[in-house]
This record gives C-alpha cells, sequence and structure tokens, in this order.
C-alpha cells in the first residue's frame, strides 16, 4: 500500500480485556517496529521485526504484551488482561531495509483502557 | 546508554518569527540523527535528517546541522508559518543499529 496502515484507530477496552492492534506496513518493507506513546511524551520502542523473526523485544513492558509476524508483512500487538497504564497511542513504523535511516509510520492505535 | 534530551515546551511564537529548537544527544560513535513532526491528529512524519558530523539536513524551510563538537542538533526556521503549529520531536539512531530513540517532544504554536 501506499502508507503504513493500522487498525483499528481507536479501541476502548475494560480493564482486564485483551486487545489486538493490527499493522500493514508498506508492501516489500523488510523491517517493523513497534512504538508506545504515551500523552505528552515521545514514542518509547516495544519491539523490531526483521521479515518474520523478532530481533529485539526489549521495550515489551511486560509478558502481557505479544507481538508477531507470522509471514513478513502483517504483524499484531496483542495485549493481554490490559490495564490502565496500557492506555497510550501505539505506533507501528516500517522501512526498507535495515540500511534504511528513516522509518514510514502509521497514524497509530489509540488505546484507553477504562 | 543513548538518550535525546529537547527543550521543553510549548513554544509559542508569532508568525514569520525565528525558530530554534535545541536538541542534544548521548551516544557512542556516531548516530544518525533525526526530526520528526507530528501535525494534530497524524502519525509521525520524517522532517529532516543528518547521517554524519557537519550534515546539515533541510526541508520546507526547516534546518539543522550535526554538530559532533556539542553533540546537538538544533532545529531551526527563518520564519514560521501558522501552519508549522505542531509537535516536534527530536530523535537518534545508534551506529549498527535498528532502533530509533526519541525525545520527549516540544509542542510548537505559531500565532497569526
Amino acid at each position: 500500500g501506499a502508507g503504513v496502515s493500522q487498525s483499528p484507530r481507536y479501541k476502548v477496552a475494560k480493564r482486564g480485556q485483551d486487545v489486538a492492534l493490527r499493522c500493514d506496513p508498506i508492501s516489500g518493507h523488510v523491517s517493523l517496529f513497534w512504538y508506545q506513546q504515551a500523552l505528552g511524551q515521545g514514542p518509547e520502542f516495544l519491539t523490531y521485526f526483521q521479515n518474520e523473526a523478532q530481533l529485539d523485544k526489549s521495550g515489551l513492558p511486560s509478558d502481557r504484551f505479544f507481538a508477531e509476524r507470522p509471514e513478513g508483512s502483517v504483524s499484531t500487538l496483542k495485549i493481554q488482561r490490559t490495564q490502565q497504564e496500557d492506555s497510550a497511542v501505539y505506533l507501528c513504523a516500517s522501512s526498507s531495509d535495515r540500511t534504511n535511516y528513516g522509518y514510514t509510520f502509521g497514524s497509530g492505535t489509540r488505546l484507553t483502557v477504562v | 546508554g543513548n538518550s535525546v534530551t529537547q527543550m521543553e515546551g510549548p513554544v509559542t511564537l508569532s508568525e514569520e518569527a525565528f525558530l530554534t529548537i535545541n536538541c542534544t544527544y548521548t551516544a557512542t560513535g556516531y548516530p544518525s540523527l533525526f526530526w520528526y513532526v507530528q501535525y494534530p491528529g497524524e502519525g509521525l512524519q520524517l522532517l529532516l535528517k543528518a547521517t554524519k558530523a557537519d550534515d546539515k539536513g533541510s526541508n520546507k524551510g526547516f534546518e539543522a546541522t550535526y554538530r559532533k563538537e556539542t553533540t546537538s542538533f538544533h532545529l531551526e526556521k527563518g520564519s514560521v508559518q501558522v501552519s508549522d503549529s505542531a509537535v516536534y520531536f527530536c530523535a537518534l539512531r545508534p551506529p549498527r543499529g535498528d532502533k530509533i530513540i526519541f525525545g520527549k517532544g516540544t509542542r510548537l504554536h505559531i500565532l497569526p
């Protein structure tokens, strides 16, 4: 596609509910990144894929967070048993190869846990 | 470790004023440096970048110079417009690294 597409755009979850956030990267982009952006803060790295391999998941805040990219294209970020502190905008980005210096970001999914 | 520090906002200026948003970084070696912009309701967009010392990145009238001696990458624009109102993020990518590390962002308001 023309850009990085994320869905849903907005998600309201009750505390304890599981959620799944989808990212559709630019076609052919090898690298895919997930970031978490709390209100008024900069994006914080969560995890990184190169094709289907998850090469870095050091930023995932707890074992309730899980990401996958089984066919090296679409990725899903899953959050189990959501808590209020999970409320944030979740950003996905992709880039064409490991030497590319910048990413293309999607518009994000705003998650509100009530 | 690697980190980015940028001036806190909000920054409020009148149209046509000169803009500087300060950014300094901590990193080993020579990281790549970026400025991203986030307009209201939109995702992050790459504004400009510089990949080695003394490089100047520029786009849409904005400029930033990679200063290794002062570990800085300040964003400047000679004459701002109302449409420049947004949040600006300074960021770095470590050498041989994959993830980009962002500063906290600086909100810019331009008054007509």
